[in-house]
């Protein structure tokens, strides 16, 4: 089965930028999206598409893929975006089968 | 605004059966698939299950392919996942989430409902 691999954790002073990488075989040949959750509450869609944003989400969260790493970059970094990232993707290789990244904890110090 | 609300988690048994409920709204429920995903305590996130928006098909991972059935009554905007023979390793916070479209990821979620297995 397809495997994500993204760093445990990524710390970033306020201002920063922060860079969450996701890892996959070829994933440039896929449609990578993001999600935020912060502690006890439910996944928010961040990034859809590689780099497209939904409506609501903030300019400074932006994505792109490429090879076998997509990234999502948080520029101007604020305490509020401290949460848990995951990347995901669906492998078309098997039947339906919808995958998530390990997940990244982004501290902001 | 689009609203998932998920209700039926609870204490169960090894072996045991629970039925979870997803009330949708804010949206056309008939014309959207849905899913089920969920996140063990302090682990990541898992997929379980998707319907399609007519319930015409039905797809689910292989850790609960069996045991657990992704249904929906669209003339009452709810999703359900009847979940049997449940493990300790099922314990989790399921949540619902909508499908956008003919595109493959989860554009809403609901507040999710904690589901524990132990004897």
């Amino acid at each position: 089965s397809y495997v994500l691999t993204q760093p445990p954790s990524v710390s970033v002073a306020p201002g920063q930028t922060a860079r969450i990488t996701c890892g996959g075989n070829n994933i440039g040949s896929k449609s990578v999206h993001w999600y935020q959750q912060k502690p006890g509450q439910a996944p928010v869609l961040v990034v859809y598409d590689d780099s497209d944003r939904p409506s609501g989400i903030p300019e400074r969260f932006s994505g792109s893929n490429s090879g076998n790493t997509a990234t999502l970059t948080i520029s101007r970094v604020e305490a509020g975006d401290e949460a848990d990232y995951y990347c995901q993707v669906w492998d078309s290789s098997s039947d339906h089968n919808y995958v998530f990244g390990t997940g990244t904890k982004v501290t902001v110090l | 605004q689009v609203q998932l609300v998920e209700s039926g988690g609870g204490v169960v048994q090894p072996g045991g059966s629970l039925r979870l409920s997803c009330a949708a709204s804010g949206f056309t429920f008939s014309s959207y698939g849905m899913h089920w995903v969920r996140q063990a305590p302090g682990k990541g996130l898992e997929w379980v299950a998707f319907i399609r928006y007519d319930g015409s098909n039905k797809y689910y991972a292989d850790s609960v392919k069996g045991r657990f059935t992704i249904s929906r009554d669209n003339s009452k905007n709810t999703l359900y996942l009847q979940m049997n023979s449940l493990r300790a390793e099922d314990t989790a916070v399921y949540y619902c989430a909508k499908r956008p479209s003919v595109f493959e990821y989860f554009d809403y979620w609901g507040q999710g409902t904690l589901v524990t297995v132990s004897s």
